[in-house]
C-alpha cells in the first residue's frame, strides 16, 4: 500500500512556527475529511493531536492546528516549545483501509 | 480513565501465529468506538492492521487481510489479534487503540505497545 508523503524533517526555534505537509491522493486525503495527526516521542505510544482535519482532542494545546487543501493536509505547530520535538505522523481514511504518512521528525533548535 | 493494555508472547517463530490480547479498563468495549490494532517496525513508521466496531463490523488492511483476524470477547472487555504465518517482516511494536466516538479513522487512546519479535 502507498503511504502518505511527509517531509523527513522540519525544524524551528522556540516560539517560531513549523508546518508539516502530508500529501496523498484523490483516493484518500483528497476525498475524505478523516485526516489525523499523531505526535510520538521516542519509545512512547503515539498521541492524537488532530482528527477530522481540524479537530483537537481535549487537552491538546491550541498551538496545534490542522488544515487541508486538495490532496495535501498540513499540521502547523505555533509557538514551538522544547517538548514539541518528536516524530509526527499523519493518517487518512481510504476506502477499506487507513493509511499513514511516512513521518516527520521535528527538531526544536 | 480509560486504559488499554496489550499482552501476549514477545517471541514468535517464523511460520507460526502471533496472538495478542488488548484488555480495556475504565470503559466498555461495547460502545460507539472502533477498536484497532496498529504496529510499528523498529525504527519505521506506523501501519494500521485493522479495526472492529461493535464486534459486528471488522476491517482489515488489504495487505494483511489474508493472515489477520480481529475478535472481541465482550465478557472480558477484551479484543484480540491473530496474525498467521509470520515472518521477520512482522517484527514490530504492536499497539491496540480506541477511536473517538463514531470512528473518524483516528485513535485517541493507545496501549503502551508490546514488542513482538519473529525469530527462530
Amino acid at each position: 500500500q502507498s503511504a502518505l508523503t511527509q517531509p523527513p524533517s522540519a525544524s524551528g526555534s522556540p516560539g517560531q512556527s513549523v508546518t508539516i505537509s502530508c500529501t496523498g491522493t484523490s483516493s484518500d486525503v483528497g476525498s475524505y475529511n478523516y485526516v489525523s495527526w499523531y505526535q510520538q516521542h521516542a519509545g512512547k505510544a503515539p498521541k492524537l493531536m488532530i482528527y477530522e482535519v481540524t479537530k483537537r482532542p481535549s487537552g491538546v494545546p491550541d498551538r496545534f492546528s490542522g488544515s487541508k487543501s486538495g490532496n495535501t493536509a498540513s499540521l502547523t505547530v505555533s509557538g514551538l516549545q522544547a517538548e514539541d520535538e518528536a516524530d509526527y505522523y499523519c493518517s487518512s481514511f481510504a476506502v477499506g483501509k487507513e493509511v499513514f504518512g511516512t513521518g516527520t521528525k521535528v527538531t526544536v533548535l | 480513565q480509560l486504559q488499554l493494555q496489550e499482552s501476549g508472547p514477545g517471541l514468535v517463530k517464523p511460520s507460526e501465529t502471533l496472538s495478542l490480547t488488548c484488555t480495556v479498563s475504565g470503559g466498555s468495549i461495547n460502545s460507539n468506538h472502533y477498536w484497532g490494532w496498529l504496529r510499528q517496525p523498529p525504527g519505521k513508521g506506523l501501519e494500521w492492521i485493522g479495526s472492529t466496531y461493535y464486534s459486528a463490523n471488522t476491517y482489515y488492511n488489504p495487505s494483511l487481510k489474508s493472515r489477520v483476524t480481529i475478535s472481541v470477547d465482550s465478557s472480558k472487555n477484551q479484543f484480540s489479534l491473530e496474525l498467521r504465518s509470520v515472518t521477520a517482516a512482522d517484527t514490530a511494536v504492536y499497539y491496540c487503540a480506541k477511536s473517538p466516538p463514531g470512528g473518524s479513522a483516528a485513535y485517541d487512546y493507545w496501549g503502551q505497545g508490546t514488542l513482538v519479535t519473529v525469530s527462530s
